[in-house]
């Protein structure tokens, strides 16, 4: 059972539109909870990133943490043609090792 | 733009020969962090390095290795390469040594032959 679930996609919305990116993960040992965004087999670009349960919003963007559901999600309010690209949940322990999601590839459409 | 720098930016190289990657961090970013991506494959986590010292490892094959030297850039060393090692090979850095603020570099794309 691989430590990390990715919904797989694609994912594709008309602009304006609130898209929901969502990840379970079963290691108890994740303790930081993040989203990347990756254009293109670009660098991923870090979106978000949080410790503990509950959301945390910047801007359109909304992080929520269940950590006893082993549950995380990405919420986008007001989606924009420039947000399509693929999204990435990542963990990482207190050891330093960092699991990501295989991502999710969203297209919003103008 | 990031702040991490990756070269090359293209390798196209042979079965069996050896390359080397190099990435140099942000600014006074003391962890370097080592991923590949492949195609068919996710971001793949390989080895981290704080301040010099390798601090965590993940799938990282016996015949790849990497360094982090006193200036804190790092190189990945890739030796005996084998067609499933074309991917693309990205390195990021952060801060601190959590892992959870990290800033990737624009990758090196490999290709073996």
């Amino acid at each position: 059972q691989k430590e990390v679930e990715q919904d797989p996609g694609p994912l594709s919305v008309p602009e304006g539109a609130i898209v929901s990116l969502n990840c379970t993960y079963s290691n108890s040992a994740f303790q930081y909870f993040m989203w990347y965004r990756q254009y293109s087999r670009k660098g991923p670009e870090l979106l978000m990133y949080t410790y503990s349960s509950g959301n945390k919003e910047d801007g359109r963007f909304t992080a929520q943490v269940d950590k006893s559901s082993k549950y995380i999600s990405l919420f986008i309010r007001d989606s924009q043609p420039s947000d399509s690209a693929t999204y990435l949940c990542a963990f990482n322990t207190n050891a330093g090792k960092s699991t990501f999601g295989d991502g999710t590839t969203l297209t919003v459409k103008p | 733009d990031s702040g991490v720098t990756q070269t090359p930016k293209h390798l196209i190289t042979a079965t069996g020969q050896r390359v080397t990657l190099r990435c140099s961090p942000r600014s006074g970013d003391l962890s370097v962090y080592w991923y590949q991506q492949s195609l068919d494959q996710g971001l793949q986590f390989l080895i981290q390095y704080y301040n010099g010292e390798e601090r965590a490892k993940g799938n990282i094959l016996e015949r790849f290795s990497a360094q982090q030297f006193p200036d804190l850039h790092s190189e990945l060393n890739l030796s005996s390469l084998e067609l499933g090692d074309s991917a693309l090979y990205f390195c990021a850095s952060s801060v601190g040594r959590r892992g959870d603020t990290q800033y990737f570099g624009p990758g090196t794309r490999l290709t073996v032959l």
